[in-house]
């Protein structure tokens, strides 16, 4: 089962920042929280993870709280084809559990 | 100069014939994985083998039998298709004698329609 829970959908305003939480308070301490995307129709495509710290790649930053027990995808400057679904995930080891995800639809 | 691929994308067949589908991945990596994504659109893994060898089942049934020939390809085939078996399946990689995190690579999907 999913360790994490997310917002079933969210909306942003094109060129505005986009944050999308996640909770996920069972997390145990070897635990990474892996950000995936999946556009439709395609498969899903590698974000960004992290394990204690704040991270910050080319496509979005990643905000963990101190506790471990949420975090926030960031993507700074939203565009029209940032419109997916967005999972959390909490990986150990070599198994990736997918929830349902947030939707995110970014509108002009 | 795609990273995984699979083959074919489409596939429409009756119920009760046999198919299969290719994953092939040129990144190099040591693992690679089988996804089923269904109409309800959860992601769920259900296999994974590291350097040939199988080591996650996802309690998948026996008609389906994933096969490694090489660590670039993996390659799943389904026996006596049920209409529950529609659904879309991806193949991914991933270099696992990383340490730390270590993303997997999807490939483009293979949509499955069992008539």
């Amino acid at each position: 089962d999913a360790k994490t829970t997310q917002p079933t959908s969210m909306d942003c305003a094109e060129g505005r920042a986009a944050n999308l939480p996640c909770n996920h308070s069972t997390i145990s301490g070897n635990e990474y929280v892996y950000w995936y995307r999946q556009i439709h129709s395609q498969g899903p495509q590698y974000i960004i993870h992290g394990l204690k710290n704040n991270e910050t790649n080319e496509m979005a930053s990643l905000i963990i709280t101190e506790d471990r027990k949420s975090s926030t995808l960031i993507l700074p400057h939203a565009t029209l084809r940032d419109t997916a679904v967005y999972y959390c995930i909490a990986r150990y080891g070599n198994k990736l559990v997918f929830g349902a995800g947030t939707i995110l639809r970014v509108k002009s | 100069d795609t990273a995984v691929s699979q083959t074919p994308k489409y596939l429409v067949t009756q119920m009760g014939n046999d198919k299969s589908i290719k994953c092939e991945q040129n990144l190099g990596h040591d693992t690679m994985y089988w996804y089923k994504q269904d109409s309800k659109k959860f992601l769920k893994i259900m296999f994974s083998y590291n350097n040939k060898e199988l080591i996650i089942n996802e309690t998948v049934p026996n008609r389906f039998s994933p096969k490694s020939p090489d660590k670039a390809h993996l390659n799943l085939h389904i026996n006596s298709l049920e209409l529950g078996d529609s659904a879309v399946y991806f193949c991914a990689s991933s270099q696992e004698r990383l340490a730390g995190g270590r993303e997997q690579f999807f490939g483009p999907g293979t949509r499955l329609t069992v008539l």
